[in-house]
């Protein structure tokens, strides 16, 4: 049962690389979402995705790209990497919400990135 | 914007003391809100989830309450244990765009034994 897996674990770039993370998720979830974590701030929203070929821009979106190519893999991309990007990353999934049955988000463990 | 507060930051009990863990947020209009437990270096495990119709929710020996019109929600975590310490985060999802959860910081709970 793996439920939501995200690679690599830890990283360490230095500002002006580029790097894609990959969240892969194995329980048919329509949505997934690309969250970062950052002390005293909680999560916030970066890109998310409805559906395979699908994304739309979160809360703090500006510095990063994604894509949906296949309905279980979202991809997080940065371009040129900066010190204001260091953080953890958490990537989520889950159904389409009804009404009905309602219901939650499933996260992996996280990236650590570290920029200098 | 959805701003969602938890308070205290962190909390440190002994070992069988029952504790209340604070969420509060600023618009009403939630769809729903969901208690997740983080642990040093892990991701976030789902607790409880209480929908917008609800009043409380329960699953062992925590609980979980919902006042909509206070902009409040309460954990209880009954008979603590030195396993239960962790950081614990709220998330309230909007009913205008059910993709947008709004995060707390969190409180750290220390359980001493």
């Amino acid at each position: 049962n793996a439920g939501v897996t995200q690679t690599p674990k830890f990283r360490v770039l230095k500002t002006g690389q580029s790097m894609t993370l990959l969240c892969a998720q194995d329980m048919n979830h329509e949505y997934m979402y690309w969250y970062r974590q950052d002390p005293g701030m909680g999560l916030r929203l970066i890109h998310y995705s409805v559906g395979e070929g699908t994304t739309a821009k979160g809360e703090v979106p500006d510095g990063y790209n994604v894509s949906r190519l296949k309905k279980q893999n979202f991809l997080l991309g940065l371009e040129s990497a900066a010190p204001s990007q260091t953080s953890v990353y958490f990537c989520a999934s889950s159904r389409p919400h009804d009404r009905v049955a309602n219901y939650g988000y499933t996260f992996g463990s996280g990236t650590r990135l570290t920029v200098v | 914007k959805q701003e969602v507060t938890q308070i205290p930051a962190a909390l440190s009990v002994p070992e069988g003391e029952n504790l209340v863990l604070n969420c509060s947020f600023t618009d009403s209009a939630i769809y729903n809100l969901q208690w997740f437990r983080q642990d040093p270096g892990k991701g976030l495990t789902s607790l409880l989830l209480i929908q917008s119709s609800q009043r409380e929710q329960t699953s062992g020996r925590l609980n979980a309450s919902l006042d909509k019109s206070s902009g409040r929600s309460t954990l209880y975590i009954a008979a603590s244990q030195p396993g239960d310490s962790a950081t614990y985060l709220c998330a309230a999802r909007k009913q205008d765009n059910f993709n947008k959860f709004y995060f707390g910081s969190g409180t750290k709970l220390n359980v001493k034994p």
